[in-house]
């Protein structure tokens, strides 16, 4: 089947640790994103990816990380620098440009 | 710059009466709407999108929404409820550019009573 799969669900961390957050997409998509979910908010910007070995900062990319090696993936490092990383993390894709935006299933990130 | 509000965070109805989430938007160009639905620890799933053509949209579900221009509003309606809806909705609109950046609304929970 097509889509977005985002691995793991759960995530706990301790602090002080960086962790990375999987995203896959087999949907032959050419942009990519990263959200994230806090409660009763929307969901913000982290980073977004129109090409392969390129990315821009969204609107709260501080201590976050990405890299876009291949079209497929695009993997989110949290480090150790995000001051309150425990949220539910949400990757996208889409082709470009102007379309509909499809997302993952989502990963819970909980700091211990 | 563009935004969107959501009118209402909360919305309870009964099983088999109407639903209406309402969602204003603020744009300085011909925008691109959204409706999202997200159920718990899920994605989010497309309901319906708005990008000019037809001011009626109709979406999955049965849900559809309405683009009026005078009022800047794109609310959602659907007939009649079903237990399944039971979710969180959120409004979207799409900056104006290549960047294909969303900005969305602060959701509303849907709440359906049997």
């Amino acid at each position: 089947d097509g889509g977005i799969t985002q691995s793991p669900k759960y995530l706990f961390r301790k602090e002080g640790q960086n962790v990375t957050l999987s995203c896959e997409q087999n949907l032959n998509h050419d942009a990519m994103y990263w959200y994230r979910q806090d409660p009763g908010q929307g969901l913000r910007l982290i980073y977004y990816s129109q090409i392969v070995n390129d990315f821009q900062k969204g609107d709260i990319a501080e201590g976050y990380s990405v890299s876009r090696e291949k079209k497929e993936s695009f993997p989110l490092t949290v480090t150790s620098a995000q001051k309150n990383p425990t949220a539910f993390y949400l990757c996208a894709s889409s082709w470009l440009p102007g379309n509909t935006i499809y997302f993952g299933e989502g990963s819970w990130l909980t700091v211990v | 710059a563009q935004s969107v509000t959501q009118l209402d965070s909360h919305v309870s109805v009964s099983e088999g009466t109407p639903v209406l989430l309402r969602c204003n938007y603020s744009s300085s160009y011909s925008p691109s709407l959204f409706w999202y639905v997200q159920h718990p620890n899920k994605g989010l799933q497309l309901l319906l999108k708005y990008t000019s053509a037809a001011t009626l949209v109709k979406g999955i579900n049965g849900f559809e929404a309405e683009f009026k221009k005078s009022e800047t509003s794109f609310h959602l309606t659907k007939p009649s409820a079903h237990m399944s809806d039971a979710a969180e909705y959120f409004c979207v609109v799409s900056e104006a550019g290549a960047t294909n950046k969303l900005i969305f609304g602060t959701g509303t929970l849907l709440a359906v009573q049997p």
